[in-house]
């Protein structure tokens, strides 16, 4: 098992360019959840998944928009990409209380 | 929205020592995590805590769920190099969902 896969591992963006970070599982987890990590500020949920074809937004979701049309993939798509948004994210899933951590993906939006 | 105070920010140890660290709300949770997070990868999970007055150890890590349901410390015995990295504790208030802590920062005093 790979467990959860983020790709890319890094990635630089103009201001209001769009990308999408992928992330995979490949343990069956209905719940899948995405995560923003800055200094000092612990991680922040930005949105989360249930199941595959329900989503809803976490603490911080403006400007990111996610989908989940399968239980393995849950891309998190930055529309319009703005400096405030240079930040680690991580990509989780997890069956129960328990959630695995993707490796993350380093964004710089210049 | 809910946020944890995690206390110490960052911390010098040197081999060893014994290491605390602690986390609080102002709000009750229903379980209470651990996580660890080397350089350059996602959180791993520690030990996780499901009821009020619960004291549990992972080797040499020991986590207690406070009484109050509202706190929680991790101690760490005898620290090795290996210890360096940031330590969230994160709390679970309903369903999967995760609030963190800003992290603990463990580094080695030279």
């Amino acid at each position: 098992n790979a467990g959860v896969t983020q790709t890319p591992k890094f990635q630089v963006l103009k201001t209001g360019q769009s990308m999408t970070l992928q992330c995979a599982q490949d343990m069956n987890h209905e719940y899948m959840s995405w995560y923003r990590q800055d200094p000092g500020m612990g991680l922040r949920l930005i949105h989360y998944s249930v199941g595959a074809g329900i989503t809803d937004q976490g603490e911080v979701p403006n400007g990111y928009n996610v989908s989940r049309s399968t239980t393995e993939d849950f891309p998190l798509r930055l529309l319009s990409a703005a400096p405030s948004q240079t930040s680690v994210y991580f990509c989780a899933s997890s069956a129960g209380l328990e959630q695995f951590f993707g490796p993350g993906t380093r964004l710089t939006v210049l | 929205g809910q946020q944890l105070n995690q206390s110490p920010q960052s911390m010098f140890i040197q081999e060893g020592e014994d290491v605390s660290m602690n986390c609080t709300s102002s709000s009750i949770f229903n379980t209470w995590l651990w996580y660890k997070q080397d350089p350059g990868e996602g959180p791993v999970l520690l030990i996780a805590l499901y009821k009020a007055g619960e004291l549990t150890s992972n080797g040499r890590l020991t986590a207690q769920f406070g009484i109050t349901r509202k706190d929680s410390f991790l101690n760490i015995s005898a620290s090795i190099p290996s210890d360096v990295g940031i330590y969230f504790c994160a709390g679970q208030p309903w369903g999967n969902k995760l609030v963190f802590g800003a992290g603990t920062i463990l580094r080695v005093k030279s």
